[in-house]
């Protein structure tokens, strides 16, 4: 089976840094992805691992370790609008995404 | 151009109606997909089209029809649908199968 955890919740002052981890179990593993969606509105892509290591873009950069099947999102100088749902998803021969975290910046 | 654009942006459907929602890319776009998220959950796979043929169908009911008239075009027809059946279809797309996806801003359906 496929299947990804990652955190439900989290909460932040603005400013601060955050950091969302993703667990997965999948077969056919090539990648990481990342999406963010704001309430009523569409997923979003922020970023993609295929290798292991950092992948950096702007504030927000991204983690994976292949071999331990765990990635993080990483936030940096939060604000406000980084409020919303932020989704690890697998690709595989489709994207399966996880249940999603919620973050919520607080001034 | 960027953009994945869905029509209507809200629908509300009785349960012996027929409806469809359309989804428009230009971007070259190979693979679309439909997808259905209800409230506080992941976007959930229904379809995916590859090169305008069906590749995955994820044991989605038959009251749920797809259809890829061509390569920048996605359509759901809808037809006796169940109140459970209310949730945001969202349509996508990406230069192939697995890549980066775009996402429309989606359709409200309600059934009633």
């Amino acid at each position: 089976g496929q299947s990804l955890e990652q955190p439900s919740e989290v909460t932040a002052v603005e400013g601060a840094i955050v950091q969302i981890n993703c667990t997965y179990q999948t077969s056919g593993f090539y990648g990481l992805s990342w999406y963010q969606q704001h309430d009523g509105g569409a997923p979003t892509f922020l970023s993609y691992n295929g290798l292991d290591g950092l992948e950096e873009t702007g504030r927000f950069s991204s983690f994976l370790s292949r071999s331990d099947s765990y990635g993080y999102l990483l936030l940096q100088e939060l604000q406000m609008k980084d409020s919303a749902s932020y989704f690890c998803a697998v690709k595989g021969g489709k994207l399966i995404f996880g249940q999603g975290t919620e973050l919520s910046v607080k001034p | 151009d960027t953009e994945v654009t869905q029509t209507p942006k809200h629908l509300v459907m009785g349960m012996t109606n027929k409806k469809s929602l359309k989804c428009e890319q230009h971007m070259g776009h190979r693979a679309m997909y439909w997808y259905k998220q209800k409230a506080k959950k992941p976007p959930e796979l229904m379809f995916v089209y590859s090169y305008e043929k069906l590749s995955i169908n994820e044991s989605v009911p038959s009251r749920f029809s797809p259809e890829c008239p061509n390569s920048s075009l996605l359509n759901l027809h809808l037809h006796a649908l169940q109140p459970e059946d209310s949730a945001l279809y969202l349509c996508a797309s990406s230069s192939r199968t697995g890549d980066e996806q775009y996402f429309g801003p989606g359709t409200r359906l309600t059934v009633t």
